[in-house]
């Protein structure tokens, strides 16, 4: 079993429409949680980072942690073409060791 | 732009050869990762190097080795290429605080082809 699962869809949505985005994770130690938008063939590109549970807001995304659970979430509001990419989640344990374990990415397609 | 720069964007190569990717972090960022990322394994974490020292190290192949400089740019040695080598390999970078796992910025990677 994967530390980090993530559906790897494809999920299409009409635009306009709110994206829901999940990671499941095994590994308690995780403290440190961040999405990452990677369009084709381009390096990944951090969109939310946050520490511990709870909600964070930025713009049209939200990011949430549920540590109890082992899962968190990205919602994209009023969803754009222009948000058509891979969404990858990425957690680390923080400590001396900064590595990220990535999830495998949803990738996202937003239609006209 | 995330500032993380990678050289070069692509490499084709046969089986059997040795490469060297080149990675110059952000400036101020002390720690650099490299990570590959192929279809079928998603993106999967290699070494961390923080100011010239190996800090951590995942999955990383034998064959493949790295190292930072005294500049904090950062090198990425593939020998004895297999066609399993075929892939994206990003180099990332981050301030490299010790206490927590920080931002990552990534460059935008150098697609490798072994033939």
């Amino acid at each position: 079993q994967k530390e980090v699962e993530q559906d790897p869809g494809p999920l299409s949505v009409p635009e306009g429409a709110i994206v829901s985005l999940n990671c499941t994770y095994s590994n308690s130690a995780f403290q440190y949680f961040m999405w990452y938008r990677q369009y084709s063939r381009k390096g990944p590109e951090l969109l939310m980072y946050t520490y511990s549970s709870g909600n964070k807001e930025d713009g049209r995304f939200t990011a949430q942690v549920d540590k109890s659970s082992k899962y968190i979430s990205l919602f994209i509001r009023d969803s754009q073409p222009s948000d058509s990419a891979t969404y990858l989640c990425a957690m680390g344990e923080g400590g001396g060791g900064n590595k990220l374990t990535f999830g495998t990415g949803t990738q996202l397609k937003v239609e006209l | 732009d995330s500032g993380v720069t990678q050289t070069p964007k692509h490499l084709i190569t046969a089986t059997g050869q040795r490469v060297t990717l080149r990675c110059s972090p952000r400036s101020g960022d002390l720690s650099v990762y490299w990570y590959q990322q192929s279809l079928d394994q998603g993106l999967q974490f290699l070494i961390q190097y923080y100011n010239g020292e190996e800090r951590a190290k995942g999955n990383i192949l034998e064959r493949f080795s790295a190292q930072q400089f005294p500049d904090l740019h950062s090198e990425l040695n593939l020998s004895s290429l297999e066609l399993g080598d075929s892939a994206l390999y990003f180099c990332a970078s981050s301030p490299g605080l010790a206490d927590r796992t920080d931002t990552q910025y990534f460059g935008p990677g150098t697609r490798l082809t072994v033939l």
